[in-house]
Order: structure tokens, then sequence, then C-alpha cells
């Protein structure tokens, strides 16, 4: 049971809009700021977005982060096959003194 | 462009001893800008963090494992290591390590390594 919750899959056409929720307490998502990791088969994660809506160098802009509240969205526009992956949240939770992330999103691009 | 890299045994026995070292190459373990971390993820399951250590030797762990685990840095190698006691098929997974993007086990990991699968069995 993770920390942080997220949906088990989300589905869209190529050239769509998806949107990945992660959704939290006080203790974590409240308080702290939210990453994105993006993790192809079989290929270790990569950061996406951090400090709640950042990216990395080399990180098209079609990838963008908000946070509201205790919960945080990944949207992902002009959607392309390559994007099928699983997407994971992540932040620091204050009560446990621990990085905690959500259980991962599957994204398929039909 | 920094690059980490884990090696250790691909096979350890039940109640034994799990130990991984992490080599850093392309940039500065002994910056005091970065903390440096240890993620697991069982096969087909979702992420889970380790650990975390600095420069300096200072250590988070993650609750649920901390009376197992212990990270170590030697910087003069540029390698932090692992060590996970007293493990269970329930450890069985890919153990990943990684760099957070500044000077706290609060901020996201930028950089992972390609991780190295650990199978716990007799």
């Amino acid at each position: 049971q993770s920390v942080l919750t997220q949906s088990p899959s989300v589905s869209a056409a190529p050239g769509q809009k998806v949107t990945i929720s992660c959704s939290g307490s006080s203790s974590n998502i409240g308080n702290n700021y939210v990453s994105w990791y993006q993790q192809l088969p079989g290929t270790a994660p990569k950061l996406l977005i951090y400090d709640n809506n950042k990216r990395p160098s080399g990180i098209p802009d079609r990838f963008s982060g908000s946070k509201s509240g205790t919960s945080a969205t990944l949207d992902i526009t002009g959607l392309q096959t390559g994007d099928e992956a699983d997407y994971y949240c992540g932040t620091w939770d204050s009560s446990l003194s621990a990085v905690v992330f959500g259980g991962g999103t599957k994204l398929t691009v039909l | 462009q920094l690059q980490l890299q884990e090696s250790g045994p691909g096979l350890v026995k039940p109640s034994e001893t799990l130990s991984l070292t992490c080599t850093v190459s392309g940039g500065s373990i002994s910056s005091n800008a970065y903390y440096w971390g240890w993620i697991r993820q069982p096969p087909g399951k979702g992420l889970e963090w380790i650990g975390s250590i600095y420069y300096s030797g200072t250590t988070y762990y993650n609750p649920s494992l901390k009376s197992r685990v212990t990270i170590s840095i030697d910087t003069s190698k540029s390698q932090f290591s692992l060590n996970l006691s007293s493990v269970t098929a329930a450890d069985t997974a890919m153990y990943y390590c990684g760099r957070h993007i500044h000077s706290s086990p609060v901020a996201a990991i930028g950089y992972w390594g390609q991780g190295t699968l650990v199978t716990v069995s007799s």
C-alpha cells in the first residue's frame, strides 16, 4: 500500500492530452515539493518534473506538473507512442521522514 | 555526464546480508551539493526508497527498513554502498542507486543508475 495514491492505468490516443493524478496528505504533498518520474519498459526511472512544476534540461514542454493542496497532477500533451511508460509521483513525507512514491500509473497510447 | 553504476551479487541466500556498491563517475561524490540514495523495485511493482546519504556520512533511512539497512560512503573511491541484513524473498528486487538534485533527501532524484537485479533464494 503506497503512501501516495495513483490510478493504476490511463489511456489516450496519439496527439491527445492525458492527466495523471497523485493524491496524498498534509504530511507529504501538502507541505513538500512533488516530483514525477517516467519509467519506460525495462529501463531505470527518469526525472520528468521536480519542485511541483519544473522540468529538467531536455524534458519537452509537453510534460507539465502542478500541485493543489494535497494532490498533484502530471499533464502530457501531444501524446506519442513513445510516451507509453509507467509514471510515478514522489515527495517527502515529513511525518515518516522518508521519500515516498505513488504506486505508479501505466500510460497506454492507443 | 554523471554516471552511476550498481554492482554486487545477483543472488543472495535467505537470512544473509545483501551488499551493493554504487560507483559514481563524471562528478564528485564529495560535493556538498547533493545527497545520494538507494531505491528498489520488486518485479512488477512500484518504487520503494531505501535510504540516502550525504558526503559527510549523514543518513536517512526508510522507517520500514531502518532496522536492517546500513548505507555508507567512501569518497576516496567515489562509491557509496548498501547493506541490507536478514534478507527474505520479499527483498528480491531491482536495486537502483541515484543522486538527489539538491543537498537534501527531500529533493527529487535526478540521476539514476541502470539498476541491478538481486534475487533472494536458496
